[in-house]
């Protein structure tokens, strides 16, 4: 159980053009999710913290009119890169958590390669 | 503000030993520690979570100890194989909502 799916696992896309990453958890309710970034051997950085139904909260120093986020539903959060940059490539790591346990399970990952 | 150090940054062992990756933590007032492994260009794999009045949790070959009053946690491992090379990161969280993440230590088992 817990499994969190995230869609896709790898894309490339011109710069000034729009990327969206969707996360999904399969066997459970996420009534929270998270996105991270990851830069090469460095570790995770927390962007956003979505709740279902409501805007999400940014990290300090993360443009949230960069990086869309969307949580419409109790399994499925969508990130949202508008105009990106080659400095926006990076691996973006999701995870999610149910209302029942504090314990977050984390998707795959997408790579992000801006050209 | 927390913050989250893994010592050390990489280790490289013979097949067969035995293993502790420590990580330290600033701030005491955590919710939970968890010990994540990752493979390279991979997600998060869970493999022990620690709440804060926990001293311990064990799973197989892995043995993960809390000290919260001197902000410490360790990561054991028993009998390393091959199979064990990855990244290990620690994660503190304060509320049981946000993680902070220390580096990560990267393990070498070689055969």
């Amino acid at each position: 159980g817990a499994v969190v799916s995230q869609h896709p696992s790898r894309v490339i896309c011109k710069s000034g053009t729009s990327v969206k990453i969707e996360c999904r958890s399969l066997d459970f309710q996420a009534t929270t999710m998270f996105w991270y970034r990851q830069f090469p051997k460095q570790s995770l950085m927390l962007m956003a913290t979505s709740n279902e139904g409501s805007k999400a909260t940014y990290e300090q120093g993360v443009e949230k009119d960069k990086f869309l986020i969307n949580h419409a539903s109790l399994t499925l959060s969508t990130l949202t890169v508008t105009s990106a940059h080659p400095e926006d490539s990076s691996f973006y790591i999701c995870s999610a958590r149910s209302h029942r346990s504090f314990e977050q399970y984390f998707g795959p990952g997408t790579r992000l390669t801006v050209t | 503000k927390q913050e989250v150090t893994q010592i050390p940054a990489a280790l490289s062992v013979p097949e067969g030993e035995n293993l502790v990756l420590n990580c330290s933590f600033t701030d005491s007032a955590i919710y939970n520690l968890q010990w994540f492994r990752q493979d390279p260009g991979k997600g998060l794999t869970s493999l022990l979570l620690i709440q804060s009045s926990q001293r311990e949790q064990t799973s197989g070959r892995l043995n993960a100890s809390l000290d919260k009053s001197s902000g410490r946690s360790t990561l054991y491992i028993a009998a390393s194989q091959p199979g064990d090379s990855a990244t290990y990161l620690c994660a503190v969280s304060r509320t049981g909502n946000m993680l902070t993440f220390g580096g990560g230590t990267r393990l070498m088992v070689k055969p």
